[in-house]
């Protein structure tokens, strides 16, 4: 079965300043896919980045951007110019291609950004 | 376009009592998830379902839970005979077909809390 760890239970920032998350995950599959997800106050959650395995040009979205070490399996996400908006639990998920739908999650970062 | 719709947002039962939390999925979308969020935890996978079908439902405790998908109407997650082990967030995701790269998107969560 896979898995997803994040190390991280908590991490700080200054507004403005970069700051990465990390995330490892163990699978034996070769084609799969990543995820970033935030989950702010509200608890909603919202997809922040996704990977597609087999691609190795990194995702970028605006000042997210990931690290994607297929060997290593890692996939570490990136956050330029944090702002106070970015404060959030931050989930990584991993999800198997094609079959069954479901994503597996890592218990999360907590992100918080420091005026 | 309303998103996906859940609802109770909140709801309260004594042990031994039942839960049911309702999912309408966005416009459009024939495909349903079910995830539990623990306290201070990710997201665990529980079922996914098509309409009148379900496709996965290994997540799923074997007794007390069942998730339906009909023809018409919201999916239900009921829980029967709840325990305090029950409290927790219970979130539905939707997404328009199954495959690579479809997008799942997530509802705003149902707390349950077991008193």
């Amino acid at each position: 079965a896979q898995t997803v760890t994040q190390s991280q239970p908590e991490m700080s920032v200054q507004e403005a300043e970069t700051v990465t998350l990390s995330c490892t995950y163990d699978t034996s599959e070769s084609d799969y896919y990543l995820f970033w997800y935030k989950q702010p106050p509200s608890r909603q959650m919202i997809l922040v980045i996704r990977q597609e395995a087999y691609k190795q040009q990194n995702a970028t979205e605006n000042r997210f951007s990931v690290n994607f070490q297929k060997a290593a399996k890692s996939f570490s996400l990136k956050i330029s110019d944090s702002q106070l908006g970015d404060a959030a639990m931050y989930f990584c998920a991993y999800r198997t291609q094609g079959g069954s739908e479901k994503l597996v999650f890592g218990k999360g970062t907590k992100l918080t950004v420091n005026p | 376009n309303a998103g996906v719709m859940q609802n109770p947002r909140h709801l309260v039962r004594r042990r031994g009592q039942e839960a049911r939390l309702r999912c309408s999925p966005m416009k459009g979308h024939s495909h349903v998830y079910w995830y539990r969020q623990l306290p201070e935890e990710g997201l665990k996978f529980m079922v996914y379902l098509q309409k009148e079908n379900i496709i996965d439902e290994s997540g799923m405790p074997k007794e007390r839970f069942s998730a339906e998908f009909p023809k018409e109407g919201p999916s239900i997650l009921r829980i029967q005979q709840v325990v305090r082990g029950d409290s927790a967030a219970y979130f539905c995701a939707s997404s328009v077909t199954s495959g690579d790269w479809n997008t799942i998107y997530f509802g705003e969560g149902s707390w349950l809390t077991v008193v």
